[in-house]
């Protein structure tokens, strides 16, 4: 069965410093992998998204994410993080099979001091 | 316009009771899922409708009772409301079943039983 492993469940950086949400997938197949951004109080939405193509994947307002097979990592950067990037972040993996169904990690929550 | 709205935003009710959140998607997609994001923010499918055929069921209560008029509409029925059904309701669509299409996320029900 495919997974992910969000191997944080808080972040803590200071605006204008880089960000690092690590994420590790488990897949039998070549996966495709997501990042989805949940600010408080409202619904999800996609950053980015991972489909065999490029394996570096860039995404809404400055986010990028890198699939490397070998250590099976999907990371999600930012060089210089933004008050408003504070939000709760989802590494997201789609299984194989009938269907699109989506396979939430559980969360990295993003902090940004002044 | 909302491309993926749900209602009631907030939803508190007593155990035993039976409620109904609703959900409409302006985006003219075939495909609408219902997830349940628990008190640990994990996020899981419920239910997945393609052009109002049932596609995805997971392994959920039959007290939880999807319901597709249209595929512009999925709403869920619950039953005999219990505590553990407290969490938040997300409704989300994507264009189609096919694996890898962007879901769209509307804002959340928050249900509490009491």
């Amino acid at each position: 069965a495919q997974s992910v492993t969000q191997l944080d469940s808080h972040v803590s950086v200071s605006e204008g410093t880089p960000v690092l949400l690590r994420c590790n997938y488990s897949s039998s197949y070549s996966p495709s992998l997501f990042w989805y951004v949940q600010h408080p109080n409202k619904g999800l939405q996609l950053l980015l998204k991972y489909t065999s193509a490029a394996t570096l994947v860039k995404g809404i307002n400055g986010f990028e994410a890198e699939f490397k097979k070998s250590e099976t990592s999907f990371h999600l950067t930012k060089p210089s993080a933004h008050m408003s990037d504070a939000a709760e972040y989802f590494c997201v993996v789609t299984t194989q099979g009938y269907g699109n169904k989506l396979v939430f990690g559980a969360g990295t929550i993003l902090r940004v001091k002044s | 316009d909302t491309a993926v709205s749900q209602t009631p935003k907030y939803l508190v009710t007593q155990m035993g009771n039976d409620k109904s959140i609703k959900c409409e998607q302006n985006l003219g997609h075939d495909t609408m899922y219902w997830y349940k994001q628990d008190s640990k923010k994990f996020l899981k499918i419920m239910f997945s409708y393609n052009n109002k055929e049932l596609i995805i069921n997971e392994t959920v209560p039959n007290r939880f009772s999807p319901k597709s008029p249209d595929k512009a509409h999925l709403n869920l029925h619950i039953n005999s409301l219990e505590l553990g059904d407290s969490a938040v309701y997300f409704c989300a669509s994507s264009a189609s079943r096919v694996k890898d299409t962007e879901a769209f996320f509307g804002q959340g029900t928050r249900l509490t039983v009491v």
